[in-house]
């Protein structure tokens, strides 16, 4: 079975700051990992992927496979990050077929002033 | 390029009615998915499909009927409607693909209250 963890509900910081959200999985195999992106108001939105090793609006994670987890971490904070964070994991490398994606129970991000 | 679209927006059902949510993508993916997102608990998989005439259940299937006539629509039935679907639903698709995965594109959600 696959699992995907986010334990913090909420993060509040400060503009500025660094961010770390932080996500953990459980899989017997190659994962495919995902974060996503919602905005309020908005659909979710695919924000990395780790296969792509690529930064995007600031934004980076890596995959580390001994302590399965893949954090997104961002070096300044800024107000428009301030959104929900899902992480997700694919097993698309064993199965080959449709990604199925099981998500995290998401991370509000809360950046103030 | 519409993407993947989803009607109703919003929608207020009584206990026990039916009705059926509609997800269309333009985009020629192989396919597609409905999802559920409650507070606290993410997003959870209803019913996929990995092509026209096919389907399968997810992780939360029960009170849920899906059916793929068409390659660019997925519909989403709820037979008897219940509180405890009251929920926010979402569709995705995704292309098929034999190497990497794309990850999702999502629709913008049908908020569904049943009372």
């Amino acid at each position: 079975a696959q699992r995907v963890t986010q334990p913090e509900k909420l993060l509040s910081v400060f503009k500025g700051a660094p961010v770390e959200l932080k996500c953990n999985y459980s899989y017997s195999g190659s994962p495919e990992l995902f974060w996503y992106v919602q905005y309020s108001r908005q659909r979710l939105q695919l924000l990395l992927r780790h296969i792509s090793r690529e930064s995007i609006k600031g934004f980076t994670a890596d995959l580390n496979k001994g302590e399965t987890s893949f954090h997104l971490k961002k070096p300044f904070a800024q107000e428009e990050d301030s959104a929900m964070y899902y992480c997700a994991l694919s097993g698309f490398r064993n199965t080959g077929t449709a990604s199925k994606l099981t998500f995290g129970t998401g991370t509000r991000l809360q950046v103030t002033l | 390029n519409a993407g993947v679209t989803q009607t109703p927006k919003f929608r207020v059902l009584k206990t026990g009615q039916s009705m059926t949510l509609l997800c269309a993508q333009d985009m020629n993916h192989e396919y597609m998915y409905w999802y559920r997102q409650d507070p606290g608990m993410g997003l959870r998989l209803i019913h996929y499909s990995v092509g026209e005439g096919t389907t399968a259940k997810g992780e939360v299937p029960d009170g849920y009927n899906v059916s793929r006539l068409k390659k660019q629509n997925f519909l989403l039935g709820l037979e008897s409607a219940a509180p405890s679907q009251t929920s926010v639903y979402f569709c995705a698709s995704s292309p098929k693909t034999l190497q990497i995965d794309y990850g999702y594109t999502f629709g913008s959600g049908t908020r569904l209250t049943v009372v």
